[in-house]
């Protein structure tokens, strides 16, 4: 079976405050992907990233970064320098092979960024 | 290159009435899937289709939904009759192996019970 949980429901910062998201993952494919996506208050999903489980790099992209660890089963998800445009709910999500690659969710954190 | 088309984008129904929504993937795309959102919560898979087959449907209320995919391209995702708790937003999201599986999302369809 496969379990995604986002411990942090609602994240207030102030802008240009750094913000990390946390991400824990549960999983028996030894072959899996992991995903972070933004929903912002229009609704739409918005792809940010997708990580394969054979690539434990850390990754940036702007003001975002993120940090892969298998070790303790983690896909954390940090956002520098905070923006009012960053408020929006934050999914992580896990898919493998033995779903056929279908979304596992997490519940989501919502993050408000305040001027 | 068009993304992922659902329609309608909101529908509003008295409990018990039936409901379609509709999707038309991304060209090429093989594997379709439907997944359910309800307020506060991620998306929860539905129903994924691999072509015209729907491979997993172990999450579909089998009593009041369905969904077809004929001909493997576009999809129709039913309700009925509707219950106040299936006031939603249904995602459709298509995929590809020439894409390493990334899945596209629609807009969704907002669904108010009344």
């Amino acid at each position: 079976a496969q379990k995604v949980t986002q411990a942090q429901t609602e994240i207030s910062v102030v802008e240009k405050e750094d913000v990390t998201l946390d991400c824990v993952y549960e999983t028996r494919d030894t072959t899996y992907y992991l995903f972070w996506y933004k929903q912002p208050p229009s609704g739409e999903l918005v792809f940010l990233i997708r990580r394969n489980s054979f690539d434990e790099q850390n990754e940036i992209s702007g003001r975002y970064s993120w940090n892969f660890q298998k070790s303790t089963s983690s896909f954390n998800f940090t956002i520098t320098a905070s923006q009012v445009v960053d408020s929006a709910v934050y999914f992580c999500a896990l898919s493998g092979t033995n779903s056929g690659y279908a979304l596992n969710f997490g519940k989501g954190t919502s993050l408000l960024v305040t001027p | 290159e068009a993304g992922v088309v659902q329609s309608p984008r909101y529908k509003i129904i008295e409990k018990k009435q039936p409901v379609a929504f509709w999707c038309n993937p991304i060209s090429g795309h093989n594997t379709l899937y439907w997944y359910r959102q309800n307020l506060g919560q991620g998306p929860e898979l539905l129903i994924r289709y691999e072509n015209e087959e729907a491979v997993d449907d172990s999450q579909l209320p089998k009593d009041r939904f369905s969904a077809e995919r004929l001909k493997g391209v576009d999809s129709t995702l039913k309700i009925q009759p509707a219950e106040l708790g299936d006031s939603a937003v249904y995602l459709c999201a298509s995929s590809s192996p020439r894409d390493a599986y990334e899945q596209y999302f629609g807009p969704g369809t907002r669904l108010t019970v009344t």
